[in-house]
């Protein structure tokens, strides 16, 4: 099975609204964490959010949240009043262990294409 | 700013060159891990390094790719003899234990 599977190749939204970004993940690591990364067109990977696997809470930074279902295994980014800056590719990406180490696996992306 | 440093930014080859890219890591992490892109796709796994060690290598080609992170001094991905399907973005990202991944700004690699 995939390890983080992004179902949206491409979303649009209209500027000021709110977008919801869909992110599945399967592991079988009790300890495990999941991340958001923008990458706008001009190419640099900029790191968005984080949620640990054991936070009652979901992970929230200024207009970005992250609805964390676990029992369903899905980590959806939420972002509200949407910017025509926010227009770019988001990866979905998940931490698990492997032995003493981390893995980091990443989904195959959304292009979000904000209108004005 | 201790961010993570990625040089040359666009490297051009020629066939049957060398390419040699450079990572070093946000200050005070001990993790690299190297990634590939080719256009519209997503980030491809290569290796993960700690110090003088390879970790994971499962997403290295066998023939002509090799990593290394001395003990001192950046962390080196090496390709021989490039061919046109090397042609990439290569990002390097390092993070302490447990801890986002924190992306340099990649190596364009272009092979004429």
């Amino acid at each position: 099975a995939q390890k983080i599977t992004q179902t949206q190749p491409g979303m649009f939204v209209q500027e000021k609204e709110a977008v919801t970004l869909d992110c599945t993940y399967d592991t079988s690591d009790p300890s495990y964490g999941l991340f958001w990364y923008k990458q706008p067109s001009s190419g640099e990977m900029i790191f968005l959010i984080y949620q640990g696997s054991y936070d009652q809470q979901n992970a929230t930074e200024g207009r970005y949240s992250l609805n964390f279902q676990k029992a369903r295994k899905s980590a959806n980014l939420v972002i509200s009043a949407s910017q025509l800056g926010d227009s770019a590719m988001y990866f979905c990406a998940m931490r698990e262990k492997t032995g003493n180490f981390n893995k980091f696996y990443f989904g195959s992306g959304t292009k979000l294409n904000v209108k004005p | 700013n201790a961010g993570v440093m990625q040089n040359p930014r666009h490297l051009v080859r020629r066939r049957g060159q060398e390419a040699r890219l450079r990572c070093s890591p946000m200050k005070g992490h001990s993790h690299v891990y190297w990634y590939r892109q080719l256009p519209e796709e997503g980030l491809k796994f290569m290796v993960y390094l700690q110090k003088e060690n390879i970790i994971d290598e499962s997403g290295m080609p066998k023939e002509r790719f090799s990593a290394e992170f001395p003990k001192e001094g950046p962390s080196i991905l090496r390709i021989q003899q490039v061919v046109r399907g090397d042609s990439a973005a290569y990002f390097c990202a390092s993070s302490q234990q447990g801890g986002p991944l924190h992306f340099g700004n990649g190596t364009r690699l272009t092979v004429t």
